[in-house]
Order: C-alpha cells, then sequence, then structure tokens
C-alpha cells in the first residue's frame, strides 16, 4: 500500500542543524518530495529528489535519500526561526498524485 | 502571477447545506488536484483529474463531487456538509504527465477553511 511516515514534532536551537525524516513504502514512486507549510498558508514546494540519486543539496537543504530502507530525510543548515514551520515529504504517484506524510512541525528556539 | 486561485478563503456551514469550492489555475497545467488537510494526517487526495474532461477519485471521495470545467478550472462541491467535513481544502495543480512520479512541480493554492457546525 501507500503510506508516508514522519515524526510529528522537532525541536532544535536557532545556529543548529535540524533533520526531518520521512519513510515510505511505495519502491516505485519515481520522485520525492519536501514541502513547507507556514502557519495559514499553503504549500510551498521546498526540494525534489528523483529516485535514483542518494543526495541532493541545495544551499542549506540537503536531502538524503536510502532507496533500500525507502528513507528520506532532510537536513537544514545553521536552523534560523523562519525554518518555523510544519515539513511534509511526499511521494509520487501516477498522474502527478502525492501521498504526503503528516508532517513534521519544526520549532526553532533562540 | 496568480498561479492557483482557490475560492472562498472561508466558509462556515450548517449540517446537510450544499457549497461549491472553486479552483483556478493559470499554468496551463494538466492535471489539478483536490486535497483535504486534517491535524495529525497530512494531506489526503480526494478527487483529481488528469486531463480536461477526465476525474478520478483519491483516497477519500465519500461525500465530494468535482467537475472539470475546462482546463483551467476545477470544482469541488459538497452536495450535504457533514461536521466531519470540517477540513483545510488545497486544490493543487501540476504539468503532470501519464507517467507514473512524472517530476512535475506541483503547485498548490492558498487553502480553503470550511468549517460545518
Amino acid at each position: 500500500g501507500e503510506d508516508v511516515e514522519q515524526s510529528l514534532f522537532l525541536s532544535v536551537r536557532e545556529g543548529d542543524s535540524s533533520v526531518i525524516n520521512c519513510t515510505y513504502t511505495d519502491s516505485s514512486s519515481t520522485y520525492l518530495y519536501w514541502y513547507k507549510q507556514e502557519p495559514g498558508a499553503g504549500l510551498q514546494l521546498l526540494t525534489y529528489i528523483f529516485s535514483n540519486m542518494d543526495m541532493k543539496q541545495d544551499q542549506r537543504l540537503t536531502v538524503l535519500l536510502n532507496k533500500k530502507d525507502k528513507h528520506l530525510s532532510l537536513r537544514i543548515a545553521d536552523t534560523q526561526t523562519g525554518d518555523s514551520a510544519i515539513y511534509f515529504c511526499a511521494e509520487s504517484m501516477k498522474y502527478g498524485k502525492l501521498i504526503f506524510g503528516t508532517g513534521t512541525r519544526l520549532q526553532v528556539f533562540p | 502571477n496568480a498561479g492557483v486561485t482557490q475560492t472562498p478563503k472561508f466558509q462556515v456551514l450548517k449540517t446537510g447545506q450544499s457549497m461549491t469550492l472553486q479552483c483556478a489555475q493559470d499554468m496551463n497545467h494538466n492535471s489539478m488536484y483536490w486535497y483535504r488537510q486534517d491535524p495529525g494526517m497530512g494531506l489526503r487526495l480526494i478527487y483529481y483529474s488528469a486531463s480536461e474532461g477526465t476525474t478520478d477519485k483519491g483516497e477519500v471521495p465519500n461525500g465530494y463531487n468535482v467537475s472539470r470545467l475546462n482546463k483551467r478550472e476545477f470544482s469541488l462541491r459538497l452536495e450535504s456538509a457533514a461536521p466531519s467535513q470540517t477540513s483545510v481544502y488545497f486544490c493543487a495543480s501540476s504539468g503532470g504527465s501519464l507517467d507514473r512520479g512524472s517530476g512535475n512541480t506541483i503547485y498548490f493554492g492558498e487553502g480553503s477553511w470550511l468549517t460545518v457546525v
């Protein structure tokens, strides 16, 4: 079946690195995504990774994919208060449908 | 750049009332989607439309109907609202090919907050 799981909360100190983890079940997913949702707003695409890649880096964001374990992680370096939000991982399905995880609420404290 | 526009942003309904959420995109995308977001459950797909003239059920279609009016517009209708349909609804669109996992970016609207009392 299709299921994406994430831990619900993460709290980090400003300036530290944040690592948000995600596991998925459908090994045939071609693309995996990370979205950010700020309070009262829609979803903003942060980054995505193609399934034949192990790692993708984009400025402060690093995505790691372990396809064998079906594990995806998002690392945010030098986390700032503006990074406080809910982060969703998602796997792609046919016709561009996405299956989302439950979201991880990241709280950054000074 | 408008992107994906959905209306209304907020709505309160009484149980049994009907309403339609409107969504339009100006990116000439083929695929459009309706998701609902509930606390602790992430986003769940209600219905999607892979192309103009087609619609298909997602994970949680019960209690909803959709219309792909044209390539730009995809509406979601609640015929008889129930408190269980209190949620935040997101419309989305993508270039979307028919291949599994096309990698096309999916763009979301700002959300519609619906409360059914």
